[in-house]
Order: structure tokens, then sequence, then C-alpha cells
């Protein structure tokens, strides 16, 4: 089975803090995801890595940047945390670069910024 | 740009009957469609994938169809029972362009009753 592993369950940090989200995949998948979950709006993209060092924008880059120096780790970066960006954070991977294979999550970080 | 709707947002069944969640897209032009499950505080669960040639997929009680040209999908539950109960998202990724996207609904709350 595929276990996308998110580093926290649970974080609460503090206004203009720089803040970490990690997120480990163990199935040699291509492509890792980061996504939030807000009530009323569903789940949106905020960026994605299709190979090491690549990176594409999704929906709401804004206010977040990314990383992934290793296949198996995208790291999510919030440069200086505000309050709107309390929400749930969910990552995802999949295999392979023709878009046909299914996404697998990880259970989700709940961030709540103070 | 992509708007997929998921109708009814909360359905209340007792144990046992029958269901069908629905889910509708406005452009046609997917690669494929992914049904997941998610429980409460939880990351989402890959249920099914149809990919844009099939008509349906099938996964113990699960069956899900597609209708790529009326842009709507269905998910039947047979028997159901109370550990059904969870949120159904489904989500649709779109042909062409940043293939790796997927574009989500807000949900059906289902809640099966013992």
């Amino acid at each position: 089975d595929v276990k996308v592993t998110q580093s926290s369950r649970y974080l609460v940090k503090r206004t203009g803090e720089k803040v970490f989200l990690e997120c480990v995949q163990d199935m040699d998948h291509e492509n890792m995801f980061w996504y939030r979950q807000d009530p009323g709006l569903g789940l949106r993209l905020i960026y994605f890595s299709y190979d090491v060092k690549m990176k594409e924008k999704g929906d709401i880059p804004e206010g977040y940047s990314v990383s992934r120096e290793k296949k198996e780790r995208f790291s999510l970066i919030l440069e200086s945390a505000s309050t709107n960006q309390t929400s749930m954070y969910l990552c995802a991977s999949s295999l392979g670069l023709t878009g046909i294979q299914p996404q697998h999550f990880g259970d989700g970080t709940r961030l709540s910024i103070l | 740009k992509q708007e997929v709707t998921q109708i009814p947002a909360a359905l209340s069944v007792p144990e046992g009957e029958n269901l069908v969640l629905n889910c509708s897209f406005t452009d046609s032009a997917i690669y494929n469609l992914q049904w997941f499950r998610q429980d409460p505080g939880k990351g989402l669960t890959s249920l099914l994938l149809i990919q844009s040639s099939q008509r349906e997929q099938t996964s113990g009680r699960l069956n899900a169809s597609l209708d790529k040209s009326s842009g709507r999908s269905t998910l039947y539950i047979a028997a159901s029972q109370p550990g059904d109960s969870a949120t159904y998202l489904c989500a649709v990724r779109q042909s062409g362009g940043s293939n790796y996207k997927l574009t989500f609904g807000k949900g059906t709350l289902l809640t099966v009753n013992p």
C-alpha cells in the first residue's frame, strides 16, 4: 500500500513565524501535491511537483513556497504565517508523468495560526 | 474553468439501503475522475478511479459510473453500513495543459443509521 506521511497531525504557530510542513511518500512517486481544505471552499491546490527540484503553482500559491530536494519528500513553507492560513493541509502523491494514476493522500495537518 | 458539483450536500439513510451519490462537471475534456472517502479530521482515501475511456469501475459494494459527454458520474453504494458514514468527494483531472491538477467537488456527507 502507498504510504503518505505528514509529519504533524496538529500544529499551532504564531503570526509572522516561518512554518514548515513536511510530507514523505514511500512509493517512489514522481508527483507530489499540497492542498488546503477549508469549510465551504473544498480542496484547493497550492503547489505541486513532478520531479526533484521541479515545482508548479496551483490555484492559491500566494504566501507559500515549496521545496523538493529528494524524490520522497515535499515540504510546504509558510514564509510569514498569517491567521488566514489557518486550515487543514493535505499532501498527496501519484505515480508517473502521464496523469492517469490515482492520487494518494496523507492524513493531513491541522494548522492553527494565532 | 472546470467546476465540479456534488448533490446532495448531505444524505442520511437507514442501514441496508442502496444509495447513489452524484457528481457533475462543466468541462467534459477530462483525463479521469476519482472518488474519495474522507472520515472526520482525516485525509482522503481513494476509492475508485475511472479513466475517460471507461464507463464504470467496481470495488466490492461500490460502483462508479462515468458519462463524460454529459459531464456526470455516480457512485453507487450497495447495502449501506454504518461504517460507510463519511464525506464522499469526487475529483476530475483535466486533459491537456497541466494535467496533474485535480478539481474537487465539495463533497456529500453520508450518514448511515443503524
